[in-house]
């Protein structure tokens, strides 16, 4: 079975710039996950959505970020306008439901913000 | 505030030995606990999942849940050098809301 898929696994860019990340669930799950993660704050979680409503954006820095989910195989998360403290790695992850179920990670964006 | 605490480490043991992970969590009403183990690099990698008190066996691993203590944790037999990554413990604290992560634990298995 594919796991959950992201692209691009790098993105380099220049402050200032649009970034955009996207994310393939597994299919069947109903719930997804965008999590950030640096050295300093570990995993942190932005956003999740359940059947393709966000239910929790708390975890979302500030309002140059933004998650979609448009249908249930796939989202994005935008950085508008990117930053040099945005570099981290940013993972999706996705569970059959939100509740009693672990959740299954993707493989991670290494952004970079120059 | 919904927390869970995990010891930094860096956690050194000698290949062979047994590698104690420990974490412990906020709210006393936590319904599942998850261990996962992530390598420098790549992704977190779900192993163990515990959702009553007692321990549960995969294998070289061993989850115990202590709810009454509010904690839980993770015992490597015979850790071997590909065993060293960091051990992320998470938790649900009620139905319908998403992990709660710690920040990890780093253990090093010498050979």
């Amino acid at each position: 079975d594919a796991g959950v898929i992201q692209s691009p696994r790098h993105e380099v860019t220049e402050m200032g710039q649009e970034v955009t990340l996207r994310c393939k669930p597994i299919s069947g799950h109903n719930s997804l996950f965008w999590y950030r993660q640096t050295m300093m704050r570990g995993l942190e979680l932005l956003i999740y959505f359940n059947n393709n409503v966000p239910i929790d954006d708390s975890g979302m820095p500030e309002d140059r970020f933004s998650a979609k989910m448009p249908n249930a195989s796939f989202s994005t998360l935008k950085i508008q306008p990117s930053e040099p403290r945005d570099s981290a790695v940013y993972f999706c992850a996705s569970s059959p439901t939100t509740g009693d179920q672990p959740q299954h990670f993707g493989d991670g964006t290494r952004l970079s913000i120059l | 505030q919904k927390e869970v605490e995990q010891n930094s480490g860096p956690l050194s043991v000698p290949e062979g030995a047994i590698a104690s992970l420990n974490c412990t969590y906020s709210d006393r009403v936590s319904q599942s606990f998850f261990w996962y183990r992530q390598y420098s690099g790549k992704s977190p990698e779900l192993i163990m999942s515990i959702y009553s008190n007692g321990d549960k066996e995969d294998g070289r691993f061993t989850a115990q849940l202590n709810k009454a203590s509010q904690y839980v944790s993770l015992l490597i037999r015979d850790s071997q050098p590909s065993d060293s990554a960091t051990y992320l413990c998470a938790v649900i604290y009620s139905g319908n809301t998403p992990l709660v992560f710690g920040k990890g634990t780093r253990l090093s298995v010498i050979a």
